[in-house]
């Protein structure tokens, strides 16, 4: 596809529940972010990717959180035993390198924990 | 630590004026990255423009222009020739080089409301 690809686009899910978040990011673009942005607020960095490693987890709130990248390509966040403030929209970003000065965002994932 | 801050949750403006969006940052790189994005009600991300923290002019795209004092850290975003589809979040970032990971932190953003 031409953009970055984020799926489901929305996701609600019991308190307690895991749930997987998917982001297929633009061909050939070796870094890949996921931010968190809460109701209202700014963009909180979760994870950076390199291909398939992630030097930067710095942002993961909690061992609950954990991310992988396969394949250089599509990456899983994934958050186990989702707890109501793990509500928000989940998004996805790629770029050529992590110095190019435009960063491309997926259309994100709304997860709501109920 | 490094830190993005925009001071005016809400901004309106007449169509058709100029509106300039204030955003102020932290850093103690010398080199870095400031960017500004603005987000739809629809929720994506669209990039605007970006200036680097040693270029000396102004970046300046379209109808979108960067008004960069590196003395005073500010990055303030200026619109001219408002829209109605200028109607949005505006959300101020940073990147700095010594991170090694191109990682934006971001501000809080400024809702933006054009009046017809």
């Amino acid at each position: 596809g031409a953009g970055v690809s984020q799926s489901p686009s929305n996701k609600v899910t019991e308190k307690g529940k895991d749930v997987e978040l998917r982001c297929d990011p633009i061909s050939g673009h070796t870094a890949l972010y996921w931010y968190r942005q809460s109701l209202g607020q700014g963009l909180e960095f979760l994870i950076y990717f390199q291909g398939n490693s992630a030097p930067d987890k710095s942002g993961l709130p909690s061992d609950r959180f954990s991310a992988e990248r396969t394949g250089g390509s599509v990456s899983t966040l994934t958050i186990q035993r989702t707890q109501q403030e793990d509500s928000a929209v989940y998004l996805c970003a790629s770029s050529l390198t992590r110095t190019d000065t435009e960063a491309f965002f997926g259309q994100g994932t709304r997860l709501t924990v109920v | 630590a490094q830190k993005i801050t925009q001071t005016q949750p809400g901004m309106f403006v007449q169509e058709k004026e100029a509106v300039t969006l204030d955003c102020t940052y932290d850093t103690s790189d010398q080199s870095y990255g400031l960017f500004w994005y603005k987000q739809p009600s629809s929720g994506e991300m669209i990039f605007l423009i970006y200036q680097g923290s040693y270029d000396e002019q102004n970046a300046t795209e379209g109808r979108y222009s960067l008004n960069f004092q590196k003395a005073r850290k500010s990055a303030n975003l200026v619109i001219s020739a408002s829209q109605l589809g200028d109607s949005a979040m505006y959300f101020c970032a940073m990147r700095e080089a010594s991170g090694n990971t191109g990682k934006l932190i971001f501000g809080q953003g400024t809702t933006l409301q054009v009046k017809p």
